[in-house]
């Protein structure tokens, strides 16, 4: 079975502080995705990262696929209060459906 | 942009009624999912459909069933809704492939009391 470990699993920081949120497995994905869910609403993709070692930004978030395709990681830079929510990960392997990791759940307070 | 479409975003039932939860998608994606979510226990797999009238089981299925009569449309049935159902139910479509990105819907959080 694959399993996705995000860490760390709760974060509450100031506003204008940086972080880093952590997406680990044991497995080789072909692709991983992260998603960003607010209250009470579905999952929204945020990015897919596909190449070992690619990274992509998305203005003040930087995604990072590690070198062997097992693990990511998330930085946000200058975190805001707009930036609170759940950060799901998800790994792509062959023709079965997306591994979700069980999230982190961060806190931007003004 | 795509859209997910759930029936209810919220939906209270007693113990043992029969509990329906439709989803639509409006962007011809072959496959659709049934996820619920749990605090500690993040998202898991009740049942997945490659096309229509196909089915497969995910991770949870027992007291779930799913129909796909229509290629849009993806419902989730619980024959006789318990206590442990109560949950946020969502709904998901992506393309063939199974890496490619999902498109969840808002969301149904169901009390069953």
């Amino acid at each position: 079975t694959q399993l996705l470990e995000q860490s760390p699993q709760f974060l509450s920081i100031q506003e204008g502080e940086n972080l880093t949120v952590y997406c680990n497995s044991s497995s080789v994905f072909s692709s991983l995705q992260w998603y960003r869910q607010e209250p009470g609403e579905g999952p929204v993709l945020l990015v897919t990262v596909v190449t070992g070692g690619e990274v992509k930004k998305l203005k003040r978030l930087t995604f990072q696929f590690g070198d062997a395709r097992k693990d990511s990681s998330l930085h946000i830079t200058a975190a805001q209060p707009g930036d609170t929510g759940l950060y799901l990960c998800a790994g792509a392997a062959g023709n079965t459906p997306l591994v979700f990791g069980k999230g982190t759940r961060l806190s931007v307070i003004a | 942009d795509v859209k997910v479409t759930q029936s209810s975003r919220y939906l209270v039932k007693r113990t043992g009624e029969k509990v329906f939860l439709e989803c639509v998608q409006d962007m011809d994606h072959e496959n659709m999912f049934w996820y619920r979510q749990d605090p500690g226990l993040g998202l898991r797999l009740i049942y997945f459909s490659y096309d229509v009238k196909m089915k497969e089981k995910g991770d949870i299925p027992e007291g779930y069933s799913v129909s796909r009569e229509k290629k849009e449309r993806f419902s989730l049935i619980l024959e006789s809704a318990s206590t442990n159902q109560t949950s946020m139910y969502l709904c998901a479509s992506s393309f063939p492939d199974q890496g490619y990105e999902q498109y969840f819907g808002p969301g149904t959080r169901l009390t069953v009391t």
